[in-house]
């Protein structure tokens, strides 16, 4: 059973216009969530965090949304670039857990120019 | 250059043959964790070390082994790897073992793609 899902495997957008990425949690004891970014060929690499006291955090183009009452996060992404298209991941921990990451399947994003 | 770099970056082997993927990192960080990538299936953790000697099971250790002699160092063994254990394989890094809100984070190694035949 996966505690973190992203149910859509891929979204194209254009140059410019906000990217929307999803993700949905099960396990109330999650208090920390986080978003990677993959390239082909690469490892994940840190995007953007946020902490179960916050609703909101934003980095430069970067903005995560967290409602806590329905167990989703969101990623959106201001105005999307071509650099942009790469695989999402969200993930969650429950921070007295070891930091244990539990990750999402990943949202494939592709930015056409 | 702070980094965690994995060996092989690419390796096919035959069923029953054991092997070593071998993972290092330059920060001194305590943590250290390996994960599989599986299509569908995001990344799910194998295996975690608090620190030096202090290893831990994840979500899918069936298969594999690890150690933690230094600190620096995290190898993970596949006595006798089979066919369904060909995955992305990556190894993962962090200061802290345990933290609270904050913003630490995991550091990724490059990736082990592992076929076995």
């Amino acid at each position: 059973d996966q505690q973190v899902k992203q149910n859509s495997p891929s979204l194209s957008v254009q140059e410019g216009r906000i990217s929307i990425l999803n993700c949905d949690y099960t396990n109330s004891m999650f208090d920390y969530f986080l978003w990677y970014k993959k390239y082909p060929a690469e490892g994940p690499t840190f995007l953007i965090s946020i902490s179960s006291i916050k609703d909101k955090n934003e980095d430069g183009r970067f903005t995560v949304f967290l409602n806590k009452s329905a167990k989703h996060l969101s990623l959106h992404i201001v105005p999307s670039q071509p650099g942009d298209s790469a695989v999402y991941f969200c993930a969650a921990t429950d921070s007295g857990s070891a930091r244990q990451l539990t990750f999402g399947s990943g949202t494939q994003l592709t930015v056409l120019p | 250059e702070a980094q965690v770099t994995q060996n092989p970056r690419y390796l096919i082997t035959v069923t029953g043959k054991k092997l070593t993927v071998t993972c290092s990192q330059n920060m001194n960080h305590e943590y250290m964790s390996w994960y599989r990538q599986d299509p569908g299936l995001g990344l799910r953790q194998i295996y975690y070390s608090m620190n030096v000697e202090v290893t831990d099971k994840g979500d899918v250790p069936e298969g594999y082994k690890v150690s933690r002699k230094e600190k620096r160092n995290f190898p993970l063994i596949l006595e006798s790897p089979s066919p369904n254990q060909t995955s992305l394989y990556f190894c993962a890094s962090s200061l802290l073992a345990r933290t609270s809100g904050s913003t630490d984070t995991q550091y990724f190694g490059p990736g082990t793609r592992l076929t076995v035949l």
